[in-house]
């Protein structure tokens, strides 16, 4: 089983549309959680971390964590099309290092 | 802009060449990774520095070689690829190797793509 899971999409929504996105995980130890964005040919941006469980709202992306269940999740609310990107959950291990799941491709539809 | 700036962008290599990638860091950061993405599968950690000292080397063939002259600058130096190593080669930093939950978090390169032919 793979430390980090998503499924590779590609997720396809109309403008203005909620993109939900999400990920599994395996190991519990070191549970903080990162989102990168990942435009076409260009490095990962970091968007949000989290550690904590519940809701991390930064604009219009809310980061959810479930440590029970072992699944963080992604909300992108009022989708543009600029938002259209692959979008990589990543979890935390000792030594700041991160394990990468293999990313979720979005295209918002003008 | 992430302070994170890599050269050269797009690198295309016979397998018997050697060639290098450079990554410098505008972010006064002590620690510099280089990530590996191929296509279709996640991003894999290949090498840590901190404060200029490789810490990590996870399991990378030989035929790469990391040099951390200062922590501002990384170089990956690279000779007798295989095909299959052609992918996006990703330098990051952070400000150190604790955890992110002091803020630590990383910062990517607009990465080299490189190709082996």
């Amino acid at each position: 089983q793979k430390e980090v899971e998503q499924d590779p999409g590609p997720l396809s929504v109309p403008e203005g549309a909620i993109v939900s996105l999400n990920c599994t995980y395996s190991n519990s130890a070191f549970q903080y959680f990162m989102w990168y964005r990942q435009y076409s040919r260009k490095g990962p941006e970091l968007l949000m971390y989290t550690y904590s469980s519940g809701n991390k709202e930064d604009g219009r992306f809310t980061a959810q964590v479930d440590k029970s269940s072992k699944y963080i999740s992604l909300f992108i609310r009022d989708s543009q099309p600029s938002d259209s990107a692959t979008y990589l959950c990543a979890k935390g291990a000792a030594g700041n290092k991160l394990t990468f799941g293999g990313g979720t491709r979005v295209l918002v539809k003008p | 802009e992430t302070g994170v700036t890599q050269t050269p962008r797009h690198l295309v290599m016979g397998m018997t060449n050697k060639k290098s990638l450079k990554c410098e860091q505008h972010l006064g950061h002590n620690a510099m990774y280089w990530y590996k993405q191929s296509a279709k599968k996640p991003l894999e950690l290949m090498f840590v520095y901190s404060l200029e000292e490789r810490v990590e080397n996870n399991s990378v063939p030989s035929r790469f070689s990391p040099e951390c002259p200062n922590s501002s600058h990384l170089f990956l130096h690279l000779h007798t690829l295989q095909p299959e190593d052609s992918a996006l080669y990703l330098c990051a930093s952070s400000q150190d190797r604790r955890t992110p939950r002091s803020g630590n978090t990383i910062y990517f390169g607009e990465g080299s793509w490189l190709t082996v032919v």
